[in-house]
């Protein structure tokens, strides 16, 4: 069954580095999106991102986050300096068809530490 | 600004006796609602959904029945199983733009126990 895959599973970082996390969407899907949930909260929306362009981002999606889908497989989600409070689980998920019946596909979640 | 509120953090039933776990929402121009079952370091995973223009989606052991005067929704587990056991979170999807790239708005999610 086709799945959504995330690297990495887990990322330790200092407080002011750039980290990027990758994620491969299923793949003839057209709609991607970033998730994050930070612990013991509920899954907060940062952006989605259809036809190379980002179509919605949250307050959280601040200047310091960034999506690119470099090629034709991957959508990564920058984080260029990273804050304390940017430690979280980072879901991508991604859909496919336009309206349908609004299920995404979210992949297993790469977990950020930020000390 | 809680759009999809979860107001039971958890929720705790014997195996085989019927669950429910329930959500409320205040936007009424959500069009689909989902349920999403996540289990500790994974992703969540997609169980049902229900369009705003029906009021009941059953599928094999889940049912998803939705009010909209009452801008609530709940989901239904008959029987309720062990595996069950997780997190269970309402979302509502909004769409955005031309694009139809509808984002997701989840609640703050059930913890259900199925005891054996």
């Amino acid at each position: 069954e086709p799945e959504v895959t995330q690297t990495p599973s887990h990322q330790v970082t200092q407080m002011g580095q750039e980290v990027i996390l990758r994620c491969v969407p299923i793949s003839n899907h057209l709609y991607f999106y970033w998730y994050r949930q930070i612990l013991g909260q509920k899954v907060e929306f940062l952006v989605s991102f259809y036809n190379n362009e980002i179509s919605e981002k949250s307050e959280i999606f601040d200047d310091q986050f960034s999506v690119e889908r470099p090629d034709g497989s991957n959508f990564t989600l920058k984080i260029r300096s990273t804050k304390l409070e940017d430690s979280a689980m980072y879901f991508c998920a991604s859909s496919g068809v336009s309206g349908g019946a609004g299920e995404l596909f979210f992949g297993e979640g790469s977990r950020l530490t930020v000390l | 600004d809680q759009q999809v509120k979860q107001n039971s953090p958890s929720l705790s039933v014997q195996e085989g006796r019927i669950s429910i776990l329930n959500c409320d929402y205040t936007n009424s121009m959500f069009d689909y609602f989902l349920w999403y079952k996540k289990y500790p370091a994974e992703g969540p995973t997609f169980l049902i959904s229900i369009s705003s223009i029906k009021d009941k989606n059953e599928d094999g052991r889940f049912t998803v029945f939705l009010n909209k005067s009452a801008k609530h929704l709940s989901l239904h587990i008959v029987p309720s199983q062990p595996g069950d056991s997780a997190v269970y979170f309402c979302a509502a999807r909004d769409l955005h733009g031309s694009s139809n790239t509808g984002k997701l708005i989840f609640g703050q999610g059930t913890t259900l126990q199925v005891k054996p």
